[in-house]
């Protein structure tokens, strides 16, 4: 079975500019929740999906929005960049996070701005 | 409210046993393990649930005391693959389904 696939790996951006990172879920999974990941905040949780719909929303600024789709793939999106979105953003997918399930990371994207 | 874990970091010789805390001030739906190497993602290792149900790898022990909302992580007769930062991840149930609020991780080192 085919772990949790976040694309792409590595992303360089300029301040200001806008990127859009992919999450794919574990086949069957239906809850994908989004992690930002530095060395001074740690893990933060920044959105959760379930069913194409945002059920969970942590606190990050407007600027940080995301979607998911009908084949539970998502996407999250980070418009105006600023040096401080640098960081490891990390998805993991679950059957059922409202039932406490388990879940799952993909590898993460490493968003560097520049 | 971030949960709070204790030690910070740890540094075993194989085979020696540890013991990770992790302690929250309001009350806790399920508990959430997980371990990180550098540069990988972090790894489900268990998950406790408020009223005794766990789930995880069959190596691996923890504990949840539902009265003091504290969960601890056993590792017993460690290997050097043990090592890397175990992070705790708290789920409040409620409105809170579906978010994990992680500690701030304990650095483990087994050394040969």
């Amino acid at each position: 079975k085919a772990g949790v696939t976040q694309t792409p790996r590595y992303l360089i951006k300029t301040r200001g500019q806008q990127v859009t990172l992919s999450c794919s879920p574990i086949s069957g999974h239906r809850s994908v929740s989004w992690y930002q990941q530095t060395p001074g905040q740690g893990l933060q949780f920044l959105f959760e999906y379930f069913s194409e719909t945002q059920r969970n929303k942590g606190n990050f600024p407007g600027r940080f929005s995301g979607r998911q789709f009908s084949n539970s793939r998502s996407e999250m999106n980070v418009s105006t960049l600023e040096l401080g979105d640098s960081a490891l953003y990390l998805c993991a997918s679950s059957y059922d996070r409202s039932r406490g399930t388990e879940a799952f990371f993909g590898q993460g994207t490493r968003l560097t701005v520049v | 409210q971030q949960p709070v874990q204790s030690p910070q970091a740890v540094i075993l010789r194989e085979g020696e046993d540890a013991v990770i805390n992790c302690s929250s001030s309001k009350a806790l739906y399920s508990v959430h393990w997980y371990r990180q190497k550098h540069g990988e993602a972090p790894v489900f290792l268990m998950i406790l649930l408020k009223g005794g149900e766990q789930k995880g790898h069959e190596k691996i022990s923890a504990s949840f005391n539902e009265k003091k909302q504290q969960s601890s992580l056993y590792l017993t007769a460690s290997q050097l693959s043990y090592s890397g930062t175990y992070f705790c991840g708290t789920e409040f149930g409620g409105t809170s389904y579906g978010k994990l609020t992680f500690g701030q991780g304990t650095i483990l080192t087994v050394h040969p």
